[in-house]
């Protein structure tokens, strides 16, 4: 089945302690990216990857970090997280850069204390 | 202004009517233009999206588009309470390689 997974599906954690919260996909697909969604901003984009080994960031980058060492993952990185950063965050991904028809991962319900 | 706008409702409609979501964008070279639909708790899912003006229909649903009033709209003919939903518009605008969302609008169908 073609998908995208992500875990934890919830975490709850404390101010400061790294926290990796990863990304797989099974489509071969090029593009993956990753969003946070809060009450009444929608969705906003983190991060994105064109290819392994290219990332760029998005709307929202600060307090996080991404790498892109093979196709399938994409793994979501807070270093220190804070209280700003609670929130639900997805992974996504589409078949190339080019081709914005996102599919999207479960999502991550992320809450820092 | 916000780069994406819409009505964040919710739009309610009675079962067996249209439903009847717009959308509004201010990247005037914007090209490519999704509608997700979002259950409560899920993950956005990819219903329709449309590239060029006019209507593009796909079961019950139709996007439209008017570039040049920088507006795309979503139909949902003969409603089901199952498609109460929030729906989402994206646009992927000029220069950049990411999509833009709305907030989204929550639809409700009654019974």
């Amino acid at each position: 089945e073609a998908q995208v997974t992500q875990n934890p599906r919830y975490l709850i954690t404390v101010t400061g302690k790294k926290l990796t919260v990863t990304c797989s996909q099974n489509m071969n697909h090029e593009y993956m990216s990753w969003y946070r969604q809060d009450p009444g901003l929608g969705l906003r984009q983190i991060y994105y990857s064109m290819n392994v080994e290219v990332t760029d960031k998005g709307d929202v980058p600060e307090g996080y970090k991404v790498s892109r060492k093979e196709k399938r993952n994409f793994p979501l990185i807070l270093e220190s997280p804070s209280p700003n950063q609670t929130s639900l965050y997805f992974c996504a991904s589409s078949l190339y850069g080019g081709s914005y028809e996102q599919y999207f991962g479960p999502g991550t319900r992320l809450t820092v204390t | 202004q916000k780069e994406v706008e819409q009505n964040s409702g919710p739009l309610s409609v009675p079962e067996g009517a249209i439903a009847s979501l717009n959308c509004t964008y201010s990247d005037r070279g914007s090209q490519s233009f999704f509608w997700y639909r979002q259950y409560s708790g899920k993950s956005p899912e990819l219903i329709m999206s449309i590239y060029s003006n006019g209507d593009k229909e796909d079961g019950r649903f139709t996007a439209q588009l008017n570039k040049a009033s920088q507006y795309v709209s979503l139909l949902i003919r003969d409603s089901q309470p199952s498609d109460s939903a929030t729906y989402l518009c994206a646009v992927k605008g000029t220069g950049r390689r990411a999509l833009t969302f709305g907030s989204g609008t929550r639809l409700q169908v009654q019974p």
